[in-house]
């Protein structure tokens, strides 16, 4: 049981580049969300959805894109990398009211 | 605005000793989830406790339990008798109706021997 995986676990690109941050779950959790975390600010939330085909912004969405179109799948793209987007990203899954379940993250570099 | 704060960037404690993380919360919801999660340098987010708005009684998990005092909008984190493996950094975060849980900036808890 992998719960939930994220892929790559590293990544450098360059400004401009675009990427799509892969985030996968065996849960069959209804609940899919991305995060970003940066020294000091905790994690803020960029977009979430609440089943597929249901997608909604947190509170930094810009400069990110998402869609849900199967339960299990939840990617995150870049579309024009930014040196600002430099961080430890976190897909999380969760069954209705109950705590969020993480991925081991990704960490990324925009150079 | 911010929805969570953490106002201690870092914490000590000796080992065997009790520590309390705190954490206050803004919302004009009435129906809330309030959550800790520790994260160790290794970097995942473990789930430690979960507080419901209208629970009455204080949340406990093994060694953790958390002081909600809802006039005060507040729910501290109490690690009882810490140990080495405690040291971490806390994160408090909380989820309202039709949003998804937001996370304050986090305590670093370091355990003296």
């Amino acid at each position: 049981n992998a719960g939930v995986t994220q892929t790559p676990k590293f990544q450098v690109l360059k400004t401009g580049q675009s990427m799509t941050l892969q985030c996968a779950q065996d849960m069959n959790h209804e609940y899919m969300s991305w995060y970003r975390q940066d020294p000091g600010m905790g994690l803020r939330l960029i977009h979430y959805s609440v089943g597929a085909g249901i997608t909604d912004q947190g509170e930094v969405p810009n400069g990110y894109n998402v869609s849900r179109s199967t339960t299990e799948d939840f990617p995150l793209r870049l579309l024009s990398a930014a040196p600002s987007q430099t961080s430890v990203y976190f897909c999380a899954t969760r069954r209705g009211e109950d705590e969020a379940f993480f991925g081991q993250g990704t960490r990324l570099t925009v150079v | 605005a911010q929805k969570i704060t953490q106002t201690q960037p870092g914490m000590f404690v000796q080992e065997k000793e009790a520590v309390t993380l705190d954490c206050t919360y803004d919302t004009s919801d009435p129906s809330y989830g309030l959550f800790w999660y520790k994260q160790p340098s290794s970097g995942e987010m473990i789930f430690l406790i979960y507080q419901g708005s209208y629970d009455q009684q204080n949340a406990t998990e093994g060694r953790y339990s958390l002081n909600f005092q809802k006039a005060r909008k507040s729910a501290n984190l109490v690690i009882s008798a810490s140990q080495l493996g405690d040291s971490a950094m806390y994160f408090c975060a909380m989820r309202e109706i039709n949003n998804d849980m937001r996370f304050g900036a986090g305590t670093r808890l370091t355990v003296k021997p």
